[in-house]
């Protein structure tokens, strides 16, 4: 497709449950973001791959996060055993380059936690 | 510690009138700034950015500035449409991005 997609766009999920969230970025882009949005908080970042290598994943927030792009193009954030605290918005941005470029968003994930 | 600031919450501007949305920074490294605007239920969508070597930068209707002396930035836009009303967030670059807590804008027709 012509942009970021993701994938559910709805995720309610029972509290120690483990959910998967997939981004499909612009095809070709090199980057790829993966950002936090609390209600009425910008986003924040969470991970970054270049290719298929995960160069900084330094704003995950604990060891339940996990985010893989095993073959440099689709990604996908896990989140084990989650908690009402996990409950945001999950953002995916691509962008053509390394370094600082220009990132184009999907319309992300709400995940909810019961 | 927030390194992005846009302490507006919200904002309301007269169709035909100047929207100037405001951002302030702590990080003195920030050598690059771009504005998203954002609809409900939809991602950031790009708007306009700065390099911190230039002070001003313009695309149609939307001029952004930046003053790093005062780690201050902000959005003019000129007319202000109600396609416009959104929210607004400024964000900061080093290596990753850093974004604020969003200027909610609304264009009164």
């Amino acid at each position: 497709g012509a942009g970021v997609s993701q994938s559910p766009r709805y995720k309610v999920a029972k509290r120690g449950q483990d959910v998967a969230l997939r981004c499909d970025p612009i095809s070709g882009h090199v980057s790829l973001f993966w950002y936090q949005q609390a209600l009425g908080q910008g986003p924040e970042f969470l991970t970054y791959f270049q290719n298929e290598a995960q160069l900084d994943k330094s704003g995950l927030p604990s060891d339940r996060f996990f985010a893989e792009r095993p073959e440099g193009s689709v990604s996908t954030l896990k989140i084990q055993r989650t908690q009402q605290e996990d409950s945001a918005v999950y953002l995916c941005a691509s962008s053509s380059g390394r370094g600082k470029n220009i990132q184009y968003f999907g319309a992300g994930t709400r995940l909810s936690v019961l | 510690d927030q390194q992005v600031k846009q302490n507006s919450p919200s904002l309301s501007v007269q169709e035909g009138r100047i929207s100037i949305l405001n951002c302030d920074y702590t990080n003195s490294m920030f050598d690059y700034f771009l504005w998203y605007k954002k609809y409900p239920a939809e991602g950031p969508t790009f708007l306009i950015s700065i390099s911190s070597i230039k002070d001003k930068n313009e695309d149609g209707r939307f001029t952004v500035f930046l003053n790093k002396s005062a780690k201050h930035l902000s959005l003019h836009i000129v007319p202000s449409q109600p396609g416009d009303s959104a929210v607004y967030f400024c964000a900061a670059s080093v290596t990753q991005f850093y974004f604020g807590t969003g200027t909610s804008l609304t264009v009164i027709p």
